[in-house]
């Protein structure tokens, strides 16, 4: 089925492990983000990218990079996880603004 | 910070009744969407209103937009059980960052 493809879906990490999440389009769109979601705080955005090559920062950036070397791919890195990055990862894509967004099925990291 | 702030945080209503949510933003905008997210998924988008429209319709959902009032009201009418979700509503300022903010969103329980 064509959208947006999360792995992995859960993962647990000891403080200071890195990890990669990776996010996979198959619907040709320019525009690809990265939100978390926490309890009572909505979604806010990591990083995003509007084409492929490009990234750029979201409203909380610190801890994680980002790389978007594939259109169809944006994956989303923890160099040093901490306790404050356990968090539900939402990877979504959109032709540009002001289109709707697809969202993925979400990634759930707990950092202990 | 949220650009969006969904009003009540928590509705339950009957089925068959109508459901009203309610979002406030500070700065203006060029579009607003909702979307809808069920528990342990991603979110789905379910309506786009630009800032020079003042009413949408989409099947039993009508949107509106008061640019004047920075709000926008989402009516869900003749709710059913499966409308049981959150709701989000997701501005893009049209300007700077490239991407949508969303709201804390408004939990919708619809009892059967």
């Amino acid at each position: 089925n064509a959208g947006v493809t999360q792995t992995p879906k859960f993962r647990v990490l000891k403080t200071g492990q890195s990890m990669t999440l990776l996010c996979a389009q198959d619907m040709n769109h320019e525009y690809m983000y990265w939100y978390r979601q926490d309890p009572g705080m909505g979604l806010r955005l990591i990083h995003y990218s509007v084409g492929e090559g490009t990234t750029a920062k979201g409203e909380v950036p610190d801890g994680y990079n980002v790389s978007r070397l594939k259109k169809q791919n944006f994956l989303l890195g923890l160099e040093s996880a901490a306790p404050s990055q356990t968090s539900v990862y939402f990877c979504a894509s959109s032709w540009e603004i002001p289109y709707g967004y697809t969202f993925g099925s979400g990634t759930r990291l707990t950092v202990v | 910070s949220q650009q969006g702030e969904e009003d009540p945080q928590a509705l339950s209503i009957q089925e068959g009744e109508n459901a009203t949510m309610n979002c406030s933003y500070k700065t203006s905008i060029n579009n607003l969407q909702w979307y809808r997210q069920n528990s342990g998924r991603g979110l789905v988008h379910l309506i786009l209103i630009r800032s020079n429209e003042r009413e949408k319709h989409s099947g039993r959902l009508r949107v509106t937009l008061d640019t004047s009032k920075k709000s926008s009201s989402l009516l869900i009418t003749a709710s059913r059980a499966a409308d049981t979700a959150s709701y989000f509503c997701a501005t893009d300022a049209g300007t700077g960052r490239r991407a949508l903010t969303f709201g804390s969103g408004t939990r919708l329980q619809v009892q059967p």
